[in-house]
């Protein structure tokens, strides 16, 4: 297994062009999660999806949008780049209750982004 | 809204001393969960606690949940470089917003000889 997998590792933007991050999970996990981690704030909820089809706004969600694919994707898009989105951008995931899978969320590789 | 806070924000440390790291957080919630995150890396899960008065041990490190007073603490027990690292506490706040789990700002710690 994988787990989680994030794509781009790296990522250079100019201000305001777009982008899609990606994340897969290949656990069957129903929940999926993105973050953004800035020094001294530790990691701060954008988007997060209990199952296929459904999103909710986390802490920080403007500027983003996501997309739930499907039980195994998770993206977010920038659709005009600023920057104060550069950031360290973390998905993750979770199965359901009372599964051992809920216990932890599990976390992607991260996707370094800086926005010039 | 819930906030998460923990305390100290950095803590430096001789080796083989304790200390204790703090995590409060502002509204129900009976579940918290503990990870390790070293420079440049993702986030490794420590502990999960799942009630109140629950407690964790794993080496050098134990974990305790009191949910009425809405606290979690990370006990470090004679410290040793290799436990250098940010320590956050991530609460599940899922009795308010189902399924929203949210982070503390993380604790960086150094151990040094």
């Amino acid at each position: 297994n994988a787990g989680v997998t994030q794509t781009p590792k790296f990522q250079v933007l100019k201000t305001g062009q777009s982008m899609t991050l990606q994340c897969a999970q290949d656990m069957n996990h129903n929940s999926m999660y993105w973050y953004r981690q800035d020094p001294g704030m530790g990691l701060r909820l954008i988007y997060y999806s209990a199952s296929e089809g459904t999103t909710d706004k986390g802490e920080v969600p403007n500027g983003y949008n996501v997309s739930r694919l499907n039980k195994r994707e998770f993206s977010l898009r920038l659709e005009s780049a600023a920057p104060s989105q550069t950031s360290v951008y973390f998905c993750a995931s979770r199965g359901l209750p009372g599964q051992s899978s809920y216990n932890e969320q599990f976390f992607g590789p991260g996707t370094r982004l800086t926005v010039l | 809204e819930l906030k998460v806070e923990q305390n100290p924000l950095f803590l430096s440390m001789q080796e083989g001393k304790n200390y204790t790291i703090y995590c409060n957080y502002s509204t129900t919630s009976d579940r918290l969960y503990w990870y390790r995150q070293d420079p440049g890396k993702s986030l490794e899960s420590l502990f999960v606690l799942l009630s109140n008065g629950a407690v964790k041990q794993e080496g050098r490190l134990m974990a305790s949940l009191d949910t009425k007073a809405r606290l979690s603490t990370l006990h470090i027990t004679a410290a040793v470089h290799d436990l250098s690292a940010t320590y956050f506490c991530a609460v599940d706040a899922s009795k308010t917003s189902y399924d929203k789990v949210i982070f503390g700002p993380g604790t960086s710690l150094s151990v040094i000889p």
